[in-house]
């Protein structure tokens, strides 16, 4: 499978921005993925973009890319309570298959 | 609702003593999958399927079994569960022509073999 790495923890203020970092191998076009991991629930996709974009945005969450260096963030303008989770990178292998990161424990503090 | 259910959702069992997990979609997909989640180490494949009776390996299948004889169904099976398998489990399921992102995830299982 294709790799992609990821910070473990992220420990934010609350009304603060997180930032999510990733890297990914995969040199040919594909999708990438943010998933969030609430706990004790499945997984929730929670935005992606397209390999020839440089940038996302959906509400509070802004995407970047940058393919030069095959890294990606996730932003989370004014972090809140809820937006405490595990949060997973994930990149298209194939139609049907996802490959994930670790996963980053984000923890909001009050 | 559309939804992926499993059960059980919490399992704790001995080393050796058979379990099924079951899985069960409501969306008529065609492709099924099982995944397991380890700390450190994100979400890695077991086994997966295509439609009924067609089922292939994944990343890590050692230690489990599938079957898929009903569209709806795609029970993981641990014929002799040892402690490396516990684990938090998903299955996911995504219809044929749907994007990965359009993959349904189920609510994990977390099982623990002592």
């Amino acid at each position: 499978g294709e790799d992609v790495e990821q910070s473990l923890f992220l420990s934010v203020r609350e009304g603060d921005s997180s930032v999510i970092n990733c890297t990914y191998t995969d040199s040919s076009s594909t999708y990438l993925y943010w998933y969030k991991q609430e706990p004790g629930a499945g997984l929730q996709l929670l935005t992606y973009i397209f390999s020839n974009m440089d940038m996302k945005q959906d509400q509070r969450l802004t995407v970047l890319l940058n393919k030069k260096d095959k890294h990606l963030s996730l932003r989370i303008a004014d972090t809140q309570t809820g937006d405490s989770a595990i949060y997973f990178c994930a990149e298209r292998e194939n139609d049907y298959k996802l490959s994930f990161g670790a996963g980053t424990t984000v923890t909001v503090r009050a | 609702e559309a939804q992926v259910t499993q059960n059980p959702r919490y399992l704790i069992t001995v080393t050796g003593k058979k379990l099924t997990v079951t899985c069960s979609q409501n969306m008529n997909h065609e492709y099924m999958s099982w995944y397991r989640q380890d700390p450190g180490l994100g979400l890695r494949q077991i086994y997966y399927s295509m439609n009924v009776e067609v089922t292939d390996k994944g990343d890590v299948p050692e230690g489990y079994k599938v079957s898929r004889k009903e569209k709806r169904n795609f029970p993981l099976i641990l014929e002799s569960p040892s402690p490396n398998q516990t684990s938090l489990y998903f299955c996911a399921s995504q219809s044929r022509g749907a994007g990965v992102h359009e993959q349904y995830f189920g609510p994990g299982t977390r099982l623990t073999v002592t």
